[in-house]
């Protein structure tokens, strides 16, 4: 069964550091999300991406956060610098064009900032 | 703005025993969505609910989604200790998808 896949799982990383995240949705999946989840807390929304355009990044902290899908296949979640604040689950998730609310998750990136 | 709110937030059952959250939204949904979380893992995806008062059924859960498409339930029946975890509801209003902060089940055995 195909899968969404992230990498690092884990990182760790100083504060005003950068880091970053990369994605490989599912082949085919033509929308790819970036979500930022707290723990206890539901994924929040940072960035919707419809093939290499951005849809909606309404929700992302532009000052330091910085999203790409080059190609319209996989993408990079940067932060630069990095904040206290950031430490979180970083997940991504695509869907097919057929039902862009049904989300496909990937394995996430625990980012812990120090 | 659209707010998906999810009760109850904690639920602890026995094994055996019934199971049920609840969505609720503050604007008329198009559709909702229902995701798992296992401890330490990432949402899956479990059903799309679409129509008014549609209901849906995957073996022991059943998925209810209300007239006015405004609230949407999960119901599990005779719960196992594979049913850990934190189930969410995903809404789309008329702008943006929304998840609701999720319900967390315990059960013990």
């Amino acid at each position: 069964e195909a899968e969404v896949a992230q990498s690092p799982r884990y990182k760790i990383t100083e504060k005003s550091q950068a880091v970053a995240f990369w994605c490989d949705p599912i082949s085919g999946h033509a929308t790819l999300y970036w979500y930022r989840q707290i723990l206890g807390q539901g994924p929040e929304l940072l960035v919707q991406f419809q093939d290499e355009s951005v849809v909606d990044d309404s929700q992302l902290p532009k000052d330091r956060f910085s999203a790409e899908r080059l190609k319209g296949v996989d993408s990079t979640l940067k932060i630069q610098p990095a904040e206290l604040g950031d430490s979180a689950m970083y997940l991504c998730a695509s869907s097919p064009w057929t039902s862009v609310d049904t989300q496909y998750f990937g394995p996430g990136t625990r980012l812990t900032v120090l | 703005g659209q707010q998906v709110m999810q009760i109850p937030q904690y639920q602890h059952v026995q094994e055996g025993e019934d199971f049920t959250t609840y969505c609720n939204s503050s604007t008329t949904l198009s559709n909702i969505q229902w995701y798992k979380q296992r401890p330490g893992g990432h949402p899956v995806f479990l059903i799309q609910l679409v129509k008014s008062g549609e209901v849906k059924k995957q073996k022991r859960l059943t998925f209810q989604f209300g007239e006015a498409k405004k609230n949407s339930s999960l119901h599990i029946t005779a719960t196992q200790t594979t049913d850990v975890g934190t189930y969410f509801c995903a809404g789309r209003g008329s702008e943006k998808l929304v998840f609701g902060k999720g319900t967390k089940l315990t059960v013990n055995p």
